[in-house]
């Protein structure tokens, strides 16, 4: 009955390589998010998806590019890997917009770049 | 640029003990305050939502101070199981409310 799931949980890859990062939510949800938290905990928001449209986009590298098939999913491609990329990934959805609503998180993508 | 700080801690206490945790932030327009929970290597997970009027759920205690700008957490009878991390979160409307998350207090509670 997981609220939203991400795989793979961890990835390890070289320097270069491509990789994505997949997120399902079945809560029906209409908005979901990319974070990535840092080897400092510092948690931020990388991009926000409204019934499959970009909503925000925060001033990330174009390498990361985000992909929502449907409203239940928003996956990550991200090219080129760099070491400064290690980090863990969350997914999160909510109800309507960011204001007042509460967000339900993935359990996290843990991306180590070697 | 807008700033949430936090004080990391940890923050060593026995059970049974009152904790009180604060967080800053520097937008004086922020707008919706909350307090987040995260355990080690897991996701974050809503604690509580901050009103202007303060709010309690349980043994927790959330205030905001507007005028000083900043909010609190108070846990009373703090539990083996408090142990963990305690995020701020601060958007504003000028930010699309836009999250920005502090970087946690961590929380250990010991027998």
């Amino acid at each position: 009955d997981t609220a939203v799931s991400q795989t793979p949980k961890y990835l390890v890859t070289q320097m270069g390589n491509d990789k994505s990062i997949k997120c399902e939510q079945n809560l029906g949800h209409d908005t979901m998010y990319w974070y990535k938290q840092d080897s400092k905990k510092f948690l931020k928001i990388m991009f926000s998806y409204n019934n499959k449209e970009l909503i925000i986009n925060e001033t990330v590298p174009n390498r990361f590019s985000p992909k929502s098939p449907d409203k239940a999913h928003l996956n990550l491609h991200i090219n080129s890997l760099e070491l400064g990329d290690s980090a863990v990934y969350f997914c999160a959805s909510s109800q309507g917009g960011l204001r007042d609503n509460e967000q339900f998180f993935g359990p996290g993508t843990r991306l180590t770049v070697l | 640029r807008k700033e949430v700080e936090q004080d990391p801690g940890p923050f060593n206490v026995p059970e049974g003990a009152t904790v009180a945790f604060n967080c800053t932030y520097s937008n004086s327009a922020s707008q919706s305050f909350f307090w987040y929970r995260q355990d080690c290597r897991k996701e974050p997970k809503l604690l509580m939502s901050v009103y202007s009027s303060g709010n309690e759920d349980g043994r927790f205690t959330a205030q905001l101070n507007r005028a000083s700008q900043y909010i609190s957490l108070l846990i009373r009878d703090s539990k083996l199981s408090d142990s963990a991390t305690y995020l701020c979160v601060v958007k504003w409307s000028g930010g699309s409310y836009i999250p920005t998350f502090g970087r946690g207090t961590s929380l250990i509670v010991h027998p």
